[in-house]
């Protein structure tokens, strides 16, 4: 069976440092795997995804996540980060043995002091 | 503007009252998904539709119906709700493609309190 884990509830960070926020997942074959932003009473916005290729995946808003097959990880990161930045993120993978069954995380809270 | 529209917003309502929240995309997407979003629990799916007149249980579909009768909408029924169906729920779409890879696309949310 599928699953992801976002072991952080929360990640807090100063504005202007570099950002981490952490996803592992377990699948039974191939990975596709997925970030996406929660903004306050909105709806979830892709940020970006991994499917094959490069292990580093840059995305929206400044966003890039790393592949990393031997940890089963898929961090998303950020040099540097802004105070907008401060969301609830979601980690999701899909295995490629499945048309439809997306798994998400529990999300994290990401805040960006000022 | 491409994008997925759900109604109500929001819904305050009783146990055992039926209610249809309705879900609408403009892009011509096959793929449509139904989740609900509770406190440290992320996403669960509740159903999805892969077309029209095609439609599964996803993770968590007790206590909710789905139809998918044309290819935009995708309305989430639940005919006799309870307490514990409040949570907020969001539609999705994606179209097929990308390897699997395809990117969903989410409507604004509803946000339901059963009393």
């Amino acid at each position: 069976a599928q699953s992801v884990a976002q072991p952080e509830d929360q990640v807090n960070v100063a504005e202007g440092n570099p950002l981490t926020v952490k996803c592992t997942y377990s699948v039974s074959g191939n990975p596709y795997l997925f970030w996406y932003v929660q903004y306050p009473n909105r709806g979830l916005q892709f940020l970006l995804k991994y499917i094959t290729g490069d292990n580093l995946v840059k995305g929206s808003y400044g966003f890039e996540a790393e592949f990393n097959k031997s940890q089963t990880s898929f961090h998303l990161k950020k040099p540097s980060a802004l105070v907008s930045d401060s969301a609830l993120y979601f980690c999701a993978v899909r295995d490629d043995s499945s048309a439809s069954k997306i798994i998400f995380g529990s999300g994290t809270r990401l805040s960006i002091r000022p | 503007e491409a994008q997925v529209t759900q109604n109500p917003r929001y819904l305050i309502t009783v146990t055992g009252k039926k209610l249809t929240v309705t879900c609408s995309q403009n892009m011509n997407h096959e793929y449509m998904s139904w989740y609900r979003q509770d406190p440290g629990l992320g996403l669960r799916q509740i159903y999805y539709s892969m077309n029209v007149e095609v439609t599964d249980k996803g993770d968590v579909p007790e206590g909710y119906k789905v139809s998918r009768k044309e290819k935009r909408n995708f309305p989430l029924i639940l005919e006799s709700p309870s307490p514990n169906q409040t949570s907020l729920y969001f539609c999705a779409s994606s179209t097929p493609g990308g390897g699997g890879g395809e990117t969903q696309y989410f409507g604004p949310g509803t946000r339901l309190l059963v009393l």
